[in-house]
């Protein structure tokens, strides 16, 4: 089964804050995918990538910047935390198909800010 | 452009007995269909997908899903609900040849006891 593993369940850091979000999967997936997930708006895309050292904007890029040094690993980064920024944030992997292969997601991260 | 309508953002059950969730999409091509579910402080785990192989999809723990171009509907159903179907339960769309997903804005079901 594919794995996707998220660093940490739960944070709670201070508005103003530098923010790392870990993930890691290992099925040699192509294609990583950062979504945070708010009540009522569903999930929203903020970065994806389909290669090393590639990244694409999602939907909702502003105040989030991604990192991807190795293919397995997809960063995703919070410059300056603000309140608007709580939310769950779940990465996903994928085969780097045309469109009909799944995301597998990781258990998520529950970001709150301060 | 490519939506998903996810009809009903509340559904309740009795045990046992059948489940709907409703979906619409629009699409201008064929699309990739699926249905993820949700449970409580976890990640989004795939149900089933529909890839114009067959209309009618089977997912695991007894769900299915009938892709129906004309209505432009993928409703999920199950005959018979369990306890631990309570969740939340997503209906994706996948935009042909490039990475555009869309989330339905997902549907939370009760099951009673």
């Amino acid at each position: 089964d594919v794995k996707v593993t998220q660093s940490s369940r739960y944070l709670v850091k201070r508005t103003g804050e530098k923010v790392f979000l870990e993930c890691v999967q290992d099925m040699d997936h192509e294609n990583m995918f950062w979504y945070r997930q708010d009540p009522g708006l569903g999930l929203r895309l903020i970065y994806f990538s389909y290669d090393v050292k590639m990244k694409e904007k999602g939907d909702i890029p502003e105040g989030y910047s991604v990192s991807r040094e190795k293919k397995e690993r997809f960063s995703l980064i919070l410059e300056s935390t603000s309140t608007n920024q709580t939310s769950m944030y779940l990465c996903a992997s994928s085969l780097p198909d045309g469109f009909n292969q799944p995301q597998h997601f990781g258990d998520g991260t529950r970001l709150s800010i301060l | 452009a490519q939506s998903v309508t996810q009809l009903d953002s509340h559904v309740s059950v009795s045990e046992g007995t059948p489940v709907l969730l409703r979906c619409n999409y629009s699409s201008s091509y064929s699309p990739s269909l699926f249905w993820y579910v949700q449970h409580p402080n976890k990640g989004l785990q795939l149900l089933l997908k529909y890839t114009s192989a067959a209309t009618l999809v089977k997912g695991i723990n007894g769900f299915e899903a009938e892709f129906k171009k004309s209505e432009t509907s993928f409703h999920l159903t199950k005959p018979s609900a369990h306890m631990s179907d309570a969740a939340e339960y997503f209906c994706v769309v996948r935009d042909t040849g490039g990475f555009k997903t869309i989330f339905g804005a997902g549907t939370r079901l009760f099951v009673k006891a």
